[in-house]
């Protein structure tokens, strides 16, 4: 239980070019999903928190208008990377929490598969 | 949340148990300790959680002391499947999940 899909797996683009991301839950509803990135031997660092119907909340030097995310159902979050350029090659991996045991623990995370994304 | 201290890399072989422990000195009374695998160009994925004395499940054990300032990961008998990243993460109803460093664990034949 508490899967989550992540496509594109990875994705090569222009310099300029629009990128998204999808990110669903296959078993469960995501009322917060969460968005990282990685750099190569890098920990992740959380770029922003999605709540359904909301906007997002973004972390401190995260670009909010070029990091469009989407969070419009309990099972769907999209990041859309705008205007993409080389520096913004990266792993980006999403996620969602969840309760393992009602009523007993603290929420943990699940993870996509991540999307590599290439800016040539 | 409570920030975590964890060795930045760490060596074993095969066969051997692996320990990897988390510093976690400022942890809130209501905090759990949550622990995550990570392999190369993969999310990470959930292995273990607790919040006292130890826990056990099918691929490890986390041991908490009585004063909860740290937590220890154990692995059993280690393979080269297991070379990989190891997080911990430490707070409850997270409404963030900020990652520290995390460890390395190179396993050799």
């Amino acid at each position: 239980g508490a899967v989550v899909s992540q496509h594109p797996s990875w994705v090569i683009c222009k310099s300029g070019t629009s990128v998204k991301i999808e990110c669903r839950s296959l078993d469960f509803q995501a009322t917060t999903m969460f968005w990282y990135r990685q750099f190569p031997k890098q920990s992740l660092m959380l770029m922003a928190t999605s709540n359904e119907g909301s906007k997002a909340t973004y972390e401190q030097g995260v670009e909010k208008d070029k990091f469009l995310i989407n969070h419009a159902s309990l099972t769907l979050s999209t990041l859309t990377v705008t205007s993409a350029h080389p520096e913004d090659s990266s792993f980006y991996i999403c996620s969602a929490s969840y309760r393992r045991e009602i009523l007993v623990g603290a929420n943990v995370l699940t993870f996509g598969a991540g999307s590599r994304l290439t800016v040539l | 949340l409570a920030k975590t201290t964890q060795p930045i890399s760490m060596d074993s072989y095969e066969g051997q148990e692996v320990n990897i422990t988390c510093s976690h000195n400022n942890i809130a009374t209501n905090d759990y300790i949550t622990w995550y695998q990570q392999f190369p160009s993969q999310g990470p994925r959930f292995i273990i959680q607790g919040y006292k004395t130890k826990v056990t499940n099918e691929v490890a054990s986390l041991f908490i002391p009585a004063d909860r300032k740290s937590s220890t990961l154990s692995l059993p008998r280690v393979s080269l499947s297991d070379t990989a990243v190891y997080y911990c993460l430490v707070g409850v109803d997270f409404n963030k999940f900020y990652f520290g460093s995390g460890t390395k664990l190179n396993v050799k034949p």
